[in-house]
């Protein structure tokens, strides 16, 4: 079973629109998340991070945290065509296993004009 | 931005065989690491390192070897290659456990 669930799989949204995403631990030693977006045929690159119980904003994009459920989830307003992409949540902590961040499978996400 | 350089970008080998993939990070990073990214199953954290030397067993390390030679060289050996190995790999760098991983392009294996 995947440490890192993320939902939904796949999402549709119109250009302009609110895109949600979730993602949720099962491993009680997550210490931190992060949010990656990888264009089709391109390589991953870091969206966001957020440490923290609460909320992270940066443009359009806002993260939110809950370290007691383990759960986090990115938001996008005003989605844009170029939002299109694959979503990655990854999780890590700070324990002896020396901060290795485990991928969800990701959320597959299509802004239609 | 951190550059993380892969070589080569595409390999097709036959079962049984020996594969070298390599990766060069000239960021100065402390950590790299070693992924396979297959439909279904997302990124899968293979081997990482966090110096020269030094060598970590990730999630899915069977059939795998690493080696970090310097702290910028990084390299995958596959010493019998098999079918369920084809998959794109990436290689990674961080400056520490909890900072940004900066990804390489990616290498395209193909086992037949």
């Amino acid at each position: 079973q995947q440490k890192v669930q993320q939902s939904p799989e796949s999402l549709i949204v119109p250009e302009g629109g609110m895109a949600s995403l979730n993602c949720t631990s099962s491993d009680r030693n997550v210490d931190y998340f992060w949010w990656y977006r990888q264009h089709s045929g391109k390589s991953p690159k870091m969206l966001m991070s957020i440490f923290s119980n609460g909320e992270k904003e940066e443009g359009r994009f806002t993260v939110h945290l809950n370290k007691a459920s383990l759960h986090t989830s990115l938001h996008i307003r005003d989605s844009q065509p170029s939002d299109s992409a694959l979503y990655l949540c990854a999780a890590a902590g700070y324990g002896s296993s020396g901060n290795k961040l485990i991928f969800g499978i990701g959320t597959l996400l299509s802004v239609k004009p | 931005e951190a550059a993380v350089t892969q070589s080569p970008r595409n390999k097709v080998t036959v079962t049984g065989g020996n594969v070298t993939l390599s990766c060069r990070q000239t960021n100065s990073h402390n950590y790299m690491y070693w992924y396979r990214q297959d439909t279904g199953h997302g990124l899968r954290l293979i081997h990482y390192s966090y110096g020269a030397g030094n060598l970590q067993i990730g999630d899915v390390p069977d059939g795998y070897k690493a080696t970090r030679t310097t702290q910028e060289d990084f390299f995958l050996l596959l010493e019998l290659a098999s079918p369920s190995q084809t998959s794109l790999y990436f290689c990674a760098s961080s400056r520490q456990g909890d900072t940004e991983v900066f990804f390489g392009k990616g290498t395209r294996l193909t086992v037949v």
